[in-house]
């Protein structure tokens, strides 16, 4: 069974410019959640997705938005990109929202974000 | 306060000995517990998820919960060079509106061969 994919695995903006990265999901998870990790700050959540819809957001600004179509692959976009945006970028499945027993979330390799 | 805390360590410890990570938590009615373990370089991996006080075990893996003190561990038993990794412990808050895994800074396990 194929795991968390994203893409790109690596990328390199510059200021001001803007970003989309890719998440497709583990087949039948139908939740996908998006983490943004630092070295300063840790593991940080963005948002989560289930059934096309936005379920939860983190405390993150307007720049970081995201989506999920109705295969449950799902995509963030980061607009107008500040250098403090450089970091590593999650996504983690799930077969549904809500964590227990057997419904666990797991990771994918993540995008790597460089902001010149 | 933080949501989740854990000591950043770095915590070393000899091969074959017991390592001892902890981690405290702020919501007293959060319900689930997980530690991943990341290697550098890596994304988090699920290594055990406790829900209910006391000990779970999974081979040299025993997380151990604590509700009443708001503590979670996890004990590696035997520890191997293998298991240098940062161990982040994850908590679901109940209070409030957003049920994601909030996660602690991590503590970063040396096992010196």
């Amino acid at each position: 069974k194929a795991g968390v994919t994203q893409t790109p695995r690596y990328l390199i903006k510059t200021r001001g410019q803007q970003v989309t990265l890719s998440c497709s999901p583990i087949s039948g998870h139908r939740s996908v959640s998006w983490y943004q990790q630092t070295p300063g700050q840790g593991l940080q959540f963005l948002f989560e997705y289930f059934s096309e819809t936005q379920r939860n957001k983190g405390n993150f600004p307007g720049r970081f938005s995201g989506r999920q179509f109705s295969n449950s692959r799902s995509e963030m976009n980061v607009s107008t990109l500040e250098l403090g945006d450089s970091a590593l970028y999650l996504c983690a499945s799930s077969q549904q929202p809500n964590l227990s027993g057997a419904n666990v979330l797991t990771f994918g390799a993540g995008s790597r974000l460089t902001v010149l | 306060q933080k949501e989740v805390e854990q000591n950043s360590g770095p915590l070393s410890v000899p091969e074959g000995a017991i390592a001892s990570l902890n981690c405290t938590y702020s919501d007293r009615v959060s319900q689930s517990f997980f530690w991943y373990r990341q290697y550098s370089g890596k994304s988090p991996e699920l290594i055990m998820s406790i829900y209910s006080n006391g000990d779970k075990e999974d081979g040299r893996f025993t997380a151990q919960l604590n509700k009443a003190s708001q503590y979670v561990s996890l004990l590696i038993r035997d520890s191997q060079p293998s298991d240098s990794a940062t161990y982040l412990c994850a908590v679901i808050p109940v209070s409030g509106s957003a049920r994601q895994l909030t996660f602690g800074s991590g503590t970063q396990l040396t096992v010196l061969p």
